[in-house]
């Protein structure tokens, strides 16, 4: 049962301090997508990759926040300083583009920043 | 730029009604629009979708939506709810541009209670 996987699935940290988040999508899956859910925003786009190339960051505060693909088994979405405003739960999905829409969601990763 | 609109926050059902949440839209084009629902502590699921053609789209568990262009609304509805129904039921869009599959904005969500 193919399904996306991110690690870890909590993380408590304090504030100013670095924070790494992993997705591994689906194997063959060509779009990354990252989102963040608060009960504030509810759900945001925050970046997408589509053959490990960045489409969309538009929705990333780019001083502290960074996505990368390094290859295609591995997403990684990092914040450097963390501040309390990025405690959320933060998604990762994968999709394909020949299905058209279809997104794969993860479990989250839940921050807490302190 | 495009919005969702769940005007719903909450709803409670009894088990064994039917259900109807709302979605409305703003777009410049007819959007793909989607309906996705998540279990408590759990990442998204894919209800369906509608993309053209039919408006009236099927989806798994037993759900329907149906797409309306002149109330730009995309409701989503099931005849007769079980327990296991109680959730978070979120509307999305994506750019007709991009196929579906560009990155989805999403309603605030309406949280489903099923009363026994």
């Amino acid at each position: 049962d193919a399904r996306v996987t991110q690690t870890p699935r909590h993380k408590v940290t304090e504030m100013g301090q670095e924070v790494t988040m992993r997705c591994q999508p689906i194997l063959g899956h060509n779009t990354v997508f990252w989102y963040r859910q608060t009960m504030m925003q509810g759900l945001e786009l925050l970046a997408y990759f589509r053959n490990r190339a960045p489409l969309d960051d538009s929705g990333m505060p780019k001083d502290r926040f960074s996505a990368e693909m390094p290859d295609a088994t591995l997403a990684t979405l990092k914040i450097q300083p963390s501040e309390p405003r990025d405690s959320a739960v933060y998604f990762c999905a994968s999709g394909l583009v020949s299905t058209g829409g279809e997104q794969f969601f993860g479990p989250g990763t839940r921050l807490t920043v302190l | 730029a495009q919005s969702v609109t769940q005007p719903d926050i909450h709803i409670t059902v009894s088990e064994g009604a039917s259900l109807e949440l709302r979605c409305n839209y703003s777009y410049g084009a007819t959007p793909y629009l989607f309906w996705y629902v998540q279990s408590p502590g759990q990442g998204l699921q894919l209800l369906l979708k509608y993309f053209s053609g039919d408006t009236l789209v099927q989806g798994i568990k037993g759900f329907e939506a149906e797409f309306k262009r002149s109330q730009s609304s995309f409701n989503l509805r099931k005849p007769s709810v079980h327990w296991s129904d109680a959730a978070e039921y979120f509307c999305a869009v994506g750019a007709p541009s991009g196929g579906g599959a560009d990155g989805l904005t999403f309603g605030k969500g309406t949280h489903l209670i099923i009363q026994p």
